[in-house]
Order: structure tokens, then sequence, then C-alpha cells
């Protein structure tokens, strides 16, 4: 297994566009997150899974954000309408419940003009 | 609650030794260490569970106090490598992982 993926790497898009990234997590990992991230700062929690099951989303996201982990496999981030201050690195995590180690993948850069 | 980091910054040369403080204003389920290279994403580094833990080996090493508010991750003779920033997560609860701001740590020969 050669760790967690992300696709796109990068997605430019106008304000305005829908945009959605995809997160194949290691495939014996239970849980899985999304976080963003900007220059500066920490990785921010926005949501996580337990297998399909979304457990907790982030009260800072706006109902323009949306996750999907359908058989509890990979996992779909979508963005509607994005405004330009959803400009960020988008990181997903994945971890199995015995180790507690996260293992990041590489993000999706999204810039919206 | 996000944790509090500190320093912000520190810069090094080869073969010195550095702390990086992590703090929360509750008790915690864990803090957990990762260090980021630029462009890169974050890469785990350890996990402490228990009140009064210290794990790690003789370079790299962390602590985590008896009432699980802070934590300690200790830098020993850096390296040019050990360049980076370092986050803490911490958890209030199992799941749900809150990041500090971050120190960014560089090495020089």
């Amino acid at each position: 297994d050669t760790g967690v993926s992300q696709d796109p790497r990068h997605k430019i898009t106008k304000r305005g566009q829908n945009v959605t990234f995809r997160c194949d997590p290691i495939s014996e990992h239970n849980r899985l997150y999304w976080y963003r991230q900007t220059l500066g700062q920490g990785p921010e929690f926005l949501t996580y899974f337990q297998n399909e099951a979304q457990l907790e989303k982030s009260r800072l996201l706006s109902d323009r954000f949306s996750a999907e982990r359908p058989k509890g496999s990979f996992s779909t981030l979508e963005i509607q309408r994005t405004e330009q201050g959803d400009s960020a690195m988008y990181l997903c995590a994945s971890l199995e419940d015995s180790y507690n180690e996260q293992f990041f993948g590489p993000g999706t850069r999204l810039t919206v003009l | 609650q996000q944790p509090v980091q500190s320093p912000q910054a520190v810069i090094l040369r080869e073969g010195e030794d550095a702390v990086i403080n992590c703090s929360s204003s509750k008790a915690l389920y864990s803090v957990h260490w990762y260090r980021q290279k630029h462009g890169e994403a974050p890469v785990f580094l350890m996990i402490l569970l228990k009140g009064g833990e210290q794990k790690g080996h003789e370079k790299i090493s962390a602590s985590f106090n008896e009432k699980k508010q802070q934590s300690s991750l200790y830098l020993t003779a850096s390296q040019l490598s050990y360049s980076g920033t370092y986050f803490c997560g911490t958890e209030r609860r199992a799941g749900k992982s809150t990041f500090g701001d971050g120190t960014t740590l560089t090495v020089k020969p």
C-alpha cells in the first residue's frame, strides 16, 4: 500500500463554482479525517468518519461544505459556491484505531479566483 | 479549543537541543506531534495518551504531564533534517483533533 492519496493535487476555480476532492485512505484504516490548512497555520479540523459514518463536523463549516464516505473506503469533499476565502490546502488523513497514528495525504491545493 | 504552542520559532546550530511546548486549558484525551516540511504533508512523530507518559528515543522524545494539559517535544543534538514546522494535535475526546499554530524550527550548519 502506497499511503493516503488525494486527487486532484491542484485545483483552480472561479468564485461561485462547485469543486469536489477525493481521498483514498490506507485500505485497512477505519477513520478518515478532512482538514484545511492555510499558510502559517496548523491543520484545521473539518470532519471525520468512522467507517462510513460521519461522526463530527466542524461548526466552523458552512452548509456549502459536505463530505461523504459511502462505502467506508474513499471519501469526497465537496465545496459548493466557492468563495475566495476557501483558498487553502485541503488535507486528508487516515488512521487505524489500534495504532492512533494519522497518516496524511499530499493534499489538494485549492485556489479560488 | 486550540492548543497553544511555544515558542513560535527557534533557530539552532547543528548539535544543539530544543524544547517545544504545547498547552491546553483543559485536560486532554491525547496529544500527538507532527513535523511538516515546506510544501509537504505533516508526518506523524508520536502520540501520548497517559498522564506522566514519556516516549520516543534518544534524539526525539516527548512528555505528557500528569494533569494531561501540557506536552513537550524534546529534540536532542539537532540535525539539519530536523528543520521544519512542528505541530501538536490534541484531542479532548477520541476523534476530533485540534492543532496548534506550529513552531518553526531552523537548524543551521
